[in-house]
């Protein structure tokens, strides 16, 4: 099975700073990888996703995350942050679930907490 | 909003007890998935649902069950509730279900307290 670990439970920044949320994946063959953000009292909202091709994906509100096939992660970025980027970011890698669907398998989560 | 909805979107019942959660998914999606989130086990895929019928099974119990209809909405129910069932259960919707990198949609969640 592929999985996806997320070795931060918690991340601190200031704002303004750059940030980095880290995920490192398992997978046979070639990984399709996502990443989803949290925010409190809300679903999860799809930010990116790698397939394949240009190893810097871009996504929404001007996050970013960087594919390293030989360091097999996928980290999440931002050049500065905003305190408003506060929120439960999950990585996620398609996996192949009995019965023939794709089914994204969730990392556990990491706390974002920007500082003002 | 996300164009998928949940309701209730809180529940308080006892244990013992059964509830039912409803999903109605985003317009034209024909893929429903549930989810569990909780503190100690993170977010943990349930069970999926494409144009009727169960595609793929995760870490559902046997007290739990869900079923998809015609008009495409879903209901997961919940018996002889539990302490630990106690959760944040989230409905998902997508397009299909193929080897695609299928984007998830999700709804606000139902937070369901067994006391």
């Amino acid at each position: 099975a592929q999985s996806v670990a997320q070795p931060e439970d918690q991340v601190n920044v200031a704002e303004g700073n750059p940030l980095t949320v880290k995920c490192t994946y398992s997978v046979s063959g070639n990984p399709y990888l996502f990443w989803y953000v949290q925010y409190p009292n809300r679903g999860l909202q799809f930010l990116l996703k790698y397939i394949t091709g240009d190893n810097l994906v871009k996504g929404s509100y001007g996050f970013e995350a960087e594919f390293n096939k030989s360091q097999t992660s996928f980290h999440l970025k931002k050049p500065s942050a905003l305190v408003s980027d506060s929120a439960l970011y999950f990585c996620a890698v398609r996996d192949l679930a009995s019965g023939g669907s794709y089914i994204p398998t969730f990392g556990r989560g990491t706390s974002l907490i920007v500082h003002p | 909003d996300s164009g998928v909805t949940q309701t209730p979107k809180h529940l308080i019942t006892a244990t013992g007890q059964r509830v039912t959660l409803r999903c109605s998914p985003r317009s034209g999606d024909l893929s429903v998935y549930w989810y569990q989130q909780s503190l100690d086990q993170g977010l943990q895929f349930l069970i999926q649902y494409y144009n009727g019928e169960e595609r793929a099974k995760g870490n559902i119990l046997e007290r739990f069950s869900a079923q998809q209809f015609p008009d495409l909405h879903s209901e997961l129910n919940l018996s002889s509730l539990e302490l630990g069932d106690s959760a944040l259960y989230f409905c998902a919707s997508s397009v299909g279900t193929g080897p695609g990198a299928n984007v998830l949609t999700f709804g606000a969640g139902s937070r369901l307290t067994v006391l």
